[in-house]
């Protein structure tokens, strides 16, 4: 029972590199989010889907872009690193009226 | 509008005394209420939730939780720590709005031997 499944786990980029984070969820849920985690600021809402084929932006959504490719997957993309997002990265998913799922976070460092 | 204020970014209690993991929320509406914990480089793992039915919430590894709705409170206590307790605590509101999921800042438990 896998849950939630974000790779890669580690990952170190240059100012100005690109690079996907994938997520993707077994437990049929129609929702999904990315979260970023940094110190004493608890999680922040990036973007998030709602259902299959719909993604609105969260609190801090600039700098990224995401694709809800299947109702399994939700990829956060960076398209020009920069060193404000640094940090650290959780996808979850839930179902209605049910709490978040979270993985086990991708942990993204650019110098 | 949602918040979620954890009046303690850290707290150290001895091994064997009890915890006390402070949350005051800011709700329009009936909120459903959750406890996180996340341990170093680990994902977060719910403890329990609080969603309308009982005030007194019981979850995993000992913990409880009370909804005051007078104190717009949801304090976290565990009568006995134990070191592997050692880890983040979230607490989070919800009322189902845009966000969906709002997140305190965290508080660091330290539990001393």
């Amino acid at each position: 029972n896998a849950g939630v499944t974000q790779t890669p786990k580690f990952q170190v980029l240059k100012t100005g590199q690109s690079m996907t984070l994938q997520c993707a969820q077994d437990m049929n849920h129609n929702s999904m989010y990315w979260y970023r985690q940094d110190p004493g600021m608890g999680l922040r809402l990036i973007y998030y889907s709602a259902s299959e084929g719909t993604t609105d932006k969260g609190e801090v959504p600039n700098g990224y872009n995401v694709s809800r490719l299947n109702k399994r997957e939700f990829s956060l993309r960076l398209e020009s690193a920069a060193p404000s997002q640094t940090s650290v990265y959780f996808c979850a998913s839930d179902r209605p009226s049910s709490e978040a799922f979270f993985g086990q976070g991708t942990r993204l460092t650019v110098v | 509008a949602q918040s979620v204020t954890q009046l303690d970014s850290h707290v150290s209690v001895s091994e064997g005394t009890p915890v006390l993991l402070r949350c005051n929320y800011s709700s329009s509406y009936s909120p459903s209420l959750f406890w996180y914990v996340q341990h170093p480089n680990k994902g977060l793992q719910l403890l329990l939730k609080y969603t309308s039915a009982a005030t007194l919430v019981k979850g995993i590894n000992g913990f409880e939780a009370e909804f005051k709705k007078s104190e717009t409170s949801f304090h976290l206590t565990k009568p006995s720590a134990h070191m592997s307790d050692a880890a983040e605590y979230f607490c989070v509101v919800s009322t189902g709005g845009t966000y969906k999921y709002i997140f305190g800042t965290g508080t660091r438990l330290k539990v001393l031997a």
